[in-house]
């Protein structure tokens, strides 16, 4: 099973919006809508931001979204923050006999 | 409040088993639909996952690591146990467990950081 290909870098200002991109098969990101969005920290380990493609776990800023099309989904973070600087990384459920895959991760600069 | 936390041993000799427990708090892994996974981080890189119980005791496994991993619960305990057999230094990176339901995971440990050197 491949990594979720993921753009390595992104970045935007302060007040910005930058969108990542997941690019998967129709065997995972496109067969199911169980896509997931970490961020992480440096140092940190990962926070659910984004769950079943577009919802919120309880504490999430409106300012992260998710969304999903064909084998692509995407994660937008709006009114870019400082505390926004992080790697972020999908996942989506792939199937019963392999039911996990990660994305190859994308490190968001605030400017 | 749900915590999970991750123990084991720091450095392993390659061809070793490693062993990790997982220990959690705050859920039942006897609740439907709940389950608890590993997830591992070489230095630098990008997660990858390793392996899956559910609340049923199904288990699932990566296709690339299958072979060499073991995962099992003891709900008395509330722990997760994950074995890895013949470590190689490929295998460094810090590993972590996660609360996993709805397709997600909703909550990590710290993770533990697995050196595999001679």
């Amino acid at each position: 099973q491949s990594a979720l290909t993921q753009p390595p870098s992104a970045s935007g200002s302060p007040g910005q919006s930058v969108t990542i991109s997941c690019t998967g098969t129709s065997s995972d990101v496109g067969g199911y809508n169980y896509v997931s969005w970490y961020q992480q920290h440096p140092g940190k380990a990962p926070k659910l931001m984004i769950y079943e493609v577009s919802k919120r776990p309880s504490g999430v800023p409106d300012r992260f979204s998710g969304s999903k099309s064909g084998n692509t989904a995407s994660l937008t973070v709006s009114g870019l923050q400082a505390e926004d600087e992080a790697d972020y990384y999908c996942s989506s459920y792939a199937g019963s006999n392999n039911p996990y895959v990660f994305g190859t991760g994308t490190k968001v600069t605030v400017l | 409040q749900i915590t999970l936390k991750e123990s084991g041993p720091t450095l392993v000799k390659p061809t070793q088993t490693l062993t990790l427990t997982c220990t959690f708090s705050g859920f039942s892994l006897t609740t439907s639909g709940v389950g608890v996974g590993w997830i591992r981080q070489p230095p630098g890189k990008a997660l990858e996952w390793l392996a899956l119980i559910y609340w049923n005791d199904e288990k699932r496994f990566s296709p690339s690591l299958k072979s060499r991993l073991t995962i099992t619960k003891d709900t008395s305990k509330n722990q997760v146990v994950l074995t890895m057999t013949n470590m190689d230094p490929v295998d460094t990176a810090t590993y972590y467990c996660a609360r996993y339901a709805s397709g997600s995971y909703f909550y990590w440990g710290q993770g533990t950081l697995v050196t595999v050197s001679s």
